[in-house]
């Protein structure tokens, strides 16, 4: 089956910094791939998503990239803020497959 | 309110007592999952439904048991709880299939004596 890893597990970054997390998947023919947000006590929420027929996505201070032959992608949050403190989850859903597999998660900490 | 609501939010009970967590959705969704969360685990797919009458394993469905009666609700059942079953559950729905944004529940923090 699909296997997600993420890294670094933890990230600390300055405010007003960027944050990079990455993700590598085993299936090459996966072809979804969200980022979801989990804030303290809260569900996971969808930040950002790309699919394999893109490369890079942007939603303003938040974009992702995709390397399709290296079987990874990232994401880029540029100018953080405080607020951007999280747990940070990849996704890589197989093609024909109806199940996401996650990664173990990025705690991100943003220093005021 | 578009949401996704769990019950209960806590709940403590002790090995072998059947327990049953609801998950119920307002969204008209099609596709419905059960997560649990674990340290260093992240998150794992238990079951999931790609619509009424429609159920499927995920990664972990070793004793779990779902069904899906009515769209709108999906819930998870352990017959025979065990420790390991102490975990962070979630459930989620999305409007159809995976690969549409899921919207998560606020969650459901089980402990198992």
């Amino acid at each position: 089956g699909e296997n997600v890893e993420q890294h670094p597990s933890t990230l600390s970054v300055q405010e007003g910094d960027s944050a990079v997390i990455k993700c590598t998947y085993s299936d090459s023919a996966s072809n979804y791939f969200p980022w979801y947000k989990q804030e303290l006590g809260k569900g996971p929420q969808l930040i950002i998503d790309i699919r394999s027929n893109v490369g890079e996505k942007k939603d303003q201070r938040i974009a992702v990239t995709l390397n399709k032959t290296a079987k990874h992608f990232s994401l880029h949050i540029t100018e953080t803020q405080p607020e951007d403190s999280a747990v940070y989850f990849c996704a890589a859903r197989p093609w024909g497959n109806n199940r996401l597999a996650f990664g173990k998660g990025n705690q991100v900490v943003v220093i005021p | 309110e578009a949401q996704v609501t769990q019950n209960p939010r806590y709940l403590i009970t002790v090995t072998g007592k059947k327990l049953t967590v609801t998950c119920s959705q307002n969204m008209n969704h099609e596709y419905m999952s059960w997560y649990r969360q674990d340290p260093g685990l992240g998150l794992r797919q238990i079951y999931y439904s790609m619509n009424v009458e429609v159920t499927d394993k995920g990664d972990v469905p070793e004793g779990y048991k779902v069904s899906r009666k009515e769209k709108r609700n999906f819930p998870l059942i352990l017959e025979s709880p065990s420790p390991n079953q102490t975990s962070l559950y979630f459930c989620a729905s999305s409007l159809q299939g995976v690969d549409n944004e899921q919207f998560f529940g606020p969650g459901t923090r089980l402990t198992v004596l």
